[in-house]
């Protein structure tokens, strides 16, 4: 699976947008990009995923670049419960670990 | 996640004691993955099960780490004689259909005195 570069912390003020970038140049066709957040003392969460397409759903959407090397999650009206880390992640179809980096620290801040 | 329940929430074990760690599942799925989270780290993989079959074990630290799932429900992970670098939340995770979408429970913290 590609590997992928996040920055490891990130801040943003409470009510606007939080964009959280992902860089994952050596994507192959088949590979989607994952999505998930991990809350302090929980389990990781699913958040999103897509191919190609630029995605949404009720929790974020998925910007993904033309070349498909680098994606952006948005969180377009961040709270403070939107504090977590936030792991970006390439995959093939079919069975295959998930496999977590360590993500990027977001701090939503009052 | 929803539907994952793992007990015990918290175990404090003396070095050298032996733990089982259980996952009980959300009824119906197939595949079942499990997770060693250590302080500020990202889960990493231990090892997968689809129904009871153990497809995956790559990811088990050492032969003192065990998993099972004999009905292809409940799963066990039992650690041996275990050790302080064995501290860590314990992740149980089940998968939907034949995509990377994870329902994770809330996971087992294990300290090792």
């Amino acid at each position: 699976d590609a590997k992928t570069t996040q920055p490891t912390s990130m801040d943003c003020a409470e009510g606007r947008a939080a964009n959280l970038p992902c860089n994952h140049s050596t994507i192959s066709g088949n590979e989607y990009v994952y999505w998930y957040r991990q809350i302090h003392s929980q389990g990781p969460q699913y958040i999103i995923h897509g191919l190609k397409n630029n995605e949404t759903n009720e929790m974020a959407s998925l910007i993904i670049t033309e070349d498909r090397k680098s994606s952006t999650l948005i969180l377009p009206h961040a709270t403070l419960r939107d504090t977590a880390v936030y792991y970006c992640i390439v995959l093939s179809g079919g069975y295959q670990k998930v496999t977590f980096g360590t993500g990027t620290k977001l701090q939503v801040i009052p | 996640g929803a539907g994952v329940s793992q007990s015990p929430r918290y175990k404090v074990a003396k070095r050298g004691q032996d733990v089982a760690l259980r996952c009980d599942p959300i009824s119906g799925h197939v595949s079942l993955f499990w997770y060693q989270q250590a302080l500020g780290q990202g889960p990493e993989f231990l090892t997968y099960f689809q129904n009871e079959a153990q497809l995956d074990k790559s990811g088990l630290p050492s032969d003192r780490f065990f998993a099972e799932r004999p009905e292809g429900s409940v799963s066990t992970l039992k650690i041996q004689r275990t050790q302080q670098e064995d501290s860590a939340v314990y992740l149980c995770a089940m998968r939907t259909g034949n995509t990377g979408e994870l329902f994770f429970g809330e996971g087992s913290r294990l300290t090792v005195l």
